[in-house]
């Protein structure tokens, strides 16, 4: 079956601009995850939905990151007033339930000059 | 207290060889602990998982040993091919509360030589 897809792959931005990325998990898939990639590191966690509601934001670094699931299916990670930092690869994450597995979607990667 | 340590940074091995990726976590209540191959310009690939009540678990060439008492735990690629080259994440998950998110290891970047 499909996997989960994100849109766009590629994203430039200038600083101060509002970005918007979308990830579509994976069909039946409760649980979904952000995660951001910065060069050379591993993946850090971001936010956390279970259905249409953030169980868990604790990892969105202030508030010009946000996200929403209205339907409990796709989401889009949200960032107002960009800045050079917020450069990195965002990916997304689903899986069938709280304590399945997590499969990655390819990621969108972030380019804020 | 919330983080995984992985090493080496890199690696580089001969075809056939063994790779040896080792992390350390202080967490005790990680309960799940996944490894993941990410090849550039992709995402992580889900590669094998352990919990921590078995000490070893092995599908195929890959081999995950697990020490709960050390709070160590290393993945082994066994009869390493160049399509085994990539970057290697351990990660490790916290059991209960609200959250289910996964902490990653730094990377360990794995060249495979023919």
């Amino acid at each position: 079956g499909a996997g989960v897809s994100q849109t766009p792959s590629n994203k430039v931005t200038e600083k101060g601009k509002y970005v918007e990325l979308r990830c579509d998990p994976i069909s039946g898939h409760t649980a979904l995850y952000w995660y951001r990639q910065s060069l050379g590191q591993g993946p850090e966690f971001l936010i956390y939905f279970q259905g249409t509601g953030a169980a868990d934001d604790s990892g969105l670094p202030n508030d010009r990151f946000f996200a929403v699931r209205p339907e409990g299916s796709v989401s889009t990670l949200k960032i107002q007033r960009t800045e050079r930092g917020d450069s990195a690869v965002y990916l997304c994450a689903s899986s069938s339930g709280p304590l399945y597995e997590q499969y990655f979607g390819p990621g969108t990667r972030l380019t804020v000059t | 207290q919330q983080q995984v340590k992985q090493s080496p940074q890199s690696l580089i091995v001969q075809k056939g060889g063994i790779s040896i990726i080792n992390c350390a976590y202080e967490n005790t209540a990680f309960d799940y602990f996944p490894w993941y191959q990410q090849f550039p310009g992709k995402g992580p690939a889900l590669l094998i998982a352990i919990r921590p009540d078995v000490s070893e678990k092995k599908e195929g060439r890959f081999t995950i040993s697990f020490n709960k008492s050390a709070k160590q735990f290393s993945l082994h690629i066994m009869d390493s091919q160049p399509g085994d080259s990539a970057t290697y994440f351990c990660a490790a998950r916290g059991y209960g509360g609200a959250t289910n998110k996964l902490i990653f290891g730094t990377g360990t970047l794995l060249a495979v030589q023919p």
